[in-house]
């Protein structure tokens, strides 16, 4: 089955600095890889996805990059504020109804003023 | 908006009792997944279904159940909770790739 590995696990940073989380994928099939944002005591919401046919997708601050090669995929946030401190999950799946998405163990981004 | 709901915030049993945990989704969904989400481990996947009264393990099943007999309803069993089932369980639906998450139980086990 499928492995995500995410790097790294803590990740503090100043206001207004860039953010770059790394996940690993294992499964060549898998084409969608989605991250997801779960700030403290809520629950997890999808903040950006990128499908294996494209390598780059921004929205605002964030960016996500995908190497197909390296079976690597990476979040980029710019600019961070302190509302961006919460845990990043990246995930990566087969795509599509019935498949199941498989999770890495998650990042926890501190923004610091 | 779709909304993923579960029937309780927080929940406490005992040692050997039988736990229902339960989910609903509005959005006529045909996929629904139950995660526990612990500390360094993210979010592990116990069961999922892929329809009405279908059920696929998942990566930890052991010491779990589900059932699905409505679309809208997908619920986790814990036939005789244990200590290291203390997690926060949570239920997500999805139609095709984007999955919503529900708020999420915190069941304590003593």
């Amino acid at each position: 089955g499928e492995n995500v590995e995410q790097h790294p696990s803590t990740l503090s940073v100043q206001e207004g600095d860039s953010a770059v989380i790394k996940c690993t994928y294992s499964d060549s099939a898998s084409n969608y890889f989605p991250w997801y944002k779960q700030e403290l005591g809520k629950r997890p919401q999808l903040i950006i996805d990128i499908r294996s046919n494209v390598g780059e997708k921004k929205d605002q601050r964030i960016a996500v990059t995908l190497n197909k090669t390296a079976k690597h995929f990476s979040l980029h946030i710019t600019e961070t504020q302190p509302e961006d401190s919460a845990v990043y999950f990246c995930a990566a799946s087969r795509g599509g109804g019935g498949n199941k998405l498989t999770f890495g163990t998650g990042t926890q981004l501190k923004v610091e003023l | 908006d779709v909304k993923v709901t579960q029937s309780s915030r927080y929940l406490v049993k005992r040692t050997g009792e039988k736990v229902f945990l339960e989910c609903v989704q509005d959005m006529d969904h045909e996929n629904m997944f139950w995660y526990r989400q612990d500390p360094g481990l993210g979010l592990r996947l116990i069961y999922f279904s892929y329809d009405v009264k279908m059920k696929e393990k998942g990566d930890i099943p052991e010491g779990y159940s589900v059932s699905r007999e409505k679309k809208e309803r997908f619920s986790l069993i814990l036939e005789s909770a244990s200590t290291n089932q203390t997690s926060m369980y949570l239920c997500a639906s999805k139609q095709v790739d984007e999955q919503y998450f529900g708020p999420g139980t915190r069941l304590t086990v003593t």
